[in-house]
Formats: C-alpha cells, structure tokens, sequence
C-alpha cells in the first residue's frame, strides 16, 4: 500500500484565490512528521511546512497552512492567495518512527500546481 | 549560510560506465541522504549517512553505493550505468541524528541531473 497518496495529478488556481492541495498517508507508528516541499522547474526541494503527529494546532508559515486531521490520516496544504511564482510540483512527504529512529522521507508522487494570471 | 551544494548539476554518461556525484551538506550538519526522482518511479530514498557511517539504506541494487567524510561531504557512486539510471539525484542534509527541531531540518541541493545514453 502505498504509505503517502497524492490524488491530484494536476491542478489550476486562479492568481489570488486559495487552493488545496490533498495528501493522505498510512503509517502504524504514533509517532511520524509530515513535510510539504515545492520543486520548481530548476529541480530543487524547497521545504514549505512541517507537521508532527503530536502537534495539536495546525502548521502555519506565511501563506501555507496544513490542514491536519489525524483520525483520517490527511495533511492537506493550503496556499492562501496565490502568486504566479507558486507555479511548481508540490510533494507531501512522511518521515515514520520517533525522533531519530527512522531517518528518511517517503514521498508522495506530487501535484502540478499552474497559477493563472 | 551557504546550502546543501551538489556538483555537477548536470553529466551525460554512457551505458557501462560509472559515475561519482558530490554533495556538500550545509555546514554543521552530519547527516547526508540521497533520493532518485524519475518520472515513473517518483522519489525514492537510496541511503543516509551520519558520521562516515550509513546507516539506512534504500531498495537499489549493489550499483549504487556512497560514503561520507569526515568533513560531512558525501559521494554516491553507479557502476555499470543502466538507462534506467537516467534520474535527478537529490541529496538532503539535516543537522543530527537526534532531531529536536521542529521540522527537523532536511535541506535539500538542487540535484544532479543524470543522463545515460
């Protein structure tokens, strides 16, 4: 089974506008982080948001926001306000295992995301 | 400070040949993982090392091999180059074993973009 699940292979948001981007996962351990990076044309990984599975409140930074709902295993992104630079793959990744234990990210197949002037 | 640096950002190689690519981790940081991202396979985690030692390892065959130094570079190396390796090769560097921080601090290079022909 796949442990992180991207179901949008695609998407368009109008400049301005909100947009989610979905991202459900499959683990057994209590204890696991969740990560949103951005990957522009040019390849790097840009890291956007980090959520911990004990975390109460959802993760903010700027205009990204997880939406974290852990009995349905979901950690949607949200972008507030979008800029055409936020034109980019976006990939959710999970690293499993208590802090120091499991040392790599599992990643999602990503989601297109084109920002419309 | 400067980022994960990974040099040559680009190579073209022949079947049967190897090849060495180098990652620079940001300074301070010991731990160094590298990823495979293919469009049909997406990203895959190939191994992590901390402290010259690897200490994870992905599903790859015995062609893909590394090592780190004790100045925390890291070097993966691909025997006897397939054109299945063709790939954008990722390294991400995190400060230690143990992580405290909240997003735990995996910073990621720009890539190197592998071409076998």
């Amino acid at each position: 089974a796949q442990k992180i699940t991207q179901t949008q292979p695609g998407m368009f948001v109008q400049e301005k506008e909100a947009v989610t981007l979905d991202c459900t996962y499959d683990t057994s351990d209590q204890s696991y982080g969740l990560f949103w990076y951005k990957q522009p044309s040019s390849g790097e990984m840009i890291f956007l948001i980090y959520q911990g599975s004990y975390d109460e409140q959802n993760a903010t930074e700027g205009r990204y926001s997880l939406n974290f709902q852990k009995a349905r295993k979901s950690a949607n992104l949200v972008i507030s306000a979008s800029q055409l630079g936020d034109s980019a793959m976006y990939f959710c990744a999970m690293r499993e295992g208590a802090s120091g234990s499991a040392r790599q990210l599992t990643f999602g197949s990503g989601t297109q995301l084109t920002v419309l002037p | 400070k400067a980022g994960v640096t990974q040099t040559p950002r680009y190579l073209i190689k022949t079947r049967g040949q190897q090849v060495t690519l180098s990652c620079s981790p940001i300074s301070g940081h010991r731990s160094v993982s590298w990823y495979q991202q293919t469009p049909g396979q997406g990203l895959q985690f190939l191994f992590e090392y901390f402290s010259e030692t690897q200490r994870n390892k992905g599903n790859f065959p015995g062609r893909f091999s590394g090592r780190q130094f004790s100045n925390s570079r890291s070097e993966m190396n691909v025997s006897t180059l397939e054109l299945g390796d063709s790939a954008l090769y990722l390294c991400a560097s995190s400060f230690s074993s143990v992580q405290r921080t909240a997003n735990y601090g995996y910073t990621f290079g720009s890539g190197t973009r592998l071409t076998v022909v």
